[in-house]
């Protein structure tokens, strides 16, 4: 079975940039979670799709950050315009379902680096 | 609202020794707890979790964790480690009616030869 793929693996852009991320799920997951972990601290929850609608998204600086989730699999996030802090490694997970006693299956992470 | 508190940021330790990676928990509902390895470079992967029934859960590569209720914490051990054990390690917890994973600071186990 094929894991969580995403890419790029690795992004360097300059503050006020745009980036984005993509990530395909494991094949028949219908939630689909999107992390960020600031270096020296675990992962923080952006954003929670259950198939293409938003579960939670709570925690997502929407001024800036912004996610979608067309046809309930592949997922992109995009951050416009970047700032210093955004500095991070965000990481794609899959499950599923959304109850809590599902395996959240994780990708390998997008490191970005902004200067 | 949950919290996980991660009692080490860093664990030296020689190859073959015991280790014992500290994990507190609050939370004011039930909860299901996890505990997540991440090696250099990749994403994490899920060591064992605890749901409900034995406190004394065995996961993935040796380790094992126990719940204790009164104390609300979640330890996780193993009885002697290797050098591929060297990671970082995180404890997680999530309300068994839904909602985030709560994660921990993470601790950075570092097996020495």
């Amino acid at each position: 079975e094929a894991g969580v793929a995403q890419s790029p693996r690795y992004k360097i852009i300059e503050k006020r940039q745009s980036v984005a991320f993509w990530c395909n799920p494991i094949s028949g997951h219908a939630t689909l979670y999107w992390y960020q972990q600031i270096l020296g601290q675990g992962p923080k929850l952006l954003i929670q799709f259950q198939n293409n609608g938003v579960v939670d998204d709570s925690q997502l600086p929407k001024d800036r950050f912004s996610a979608e989730r067309l046809k309930g699999v592949d997922s992109t996030l995009k951050i416009q315009p970047a700032k210093l802090e955004d500095s991070a490694v965000y990481l794609c997970a899959s499950s599923l379902g959304g109850d809590s006693s599902y395996e959240q299956y994780f990708g390998p992470g997008t490191r970005l680096t902004v200067t | 609202a949950q919290s996980v508190t991660q009692l080490d940021s860093q664990v030296p330790v020689f190859e073959e020794a015991p280790v014992e990676l500290r994990c507190n928990y609050s939370s004011s509902v039930s909860v299901y707890l996890f505990w997540y390895v991440q090696y250099p470079n990749q994403g994490l992967q899920l060591l064992l979790k605890y749901l409900s029934g034995s406190t004394l859960v065995k996961g993935i590569n040796g380790f094992e964790a126990e719940f204790n209720k009164s104390q609300t914490s979640f330890h996780l051990r193993k009885p002697s480690v290797h050098i591929s054990d060297t990671a970082e390690y995180f404890c997680a917890v999530r309300h068994n009616q839904g909602g985030k994973l709560i994660f921990g600071q993470g601790t950075e186990l570092s097996v020495k030869p």
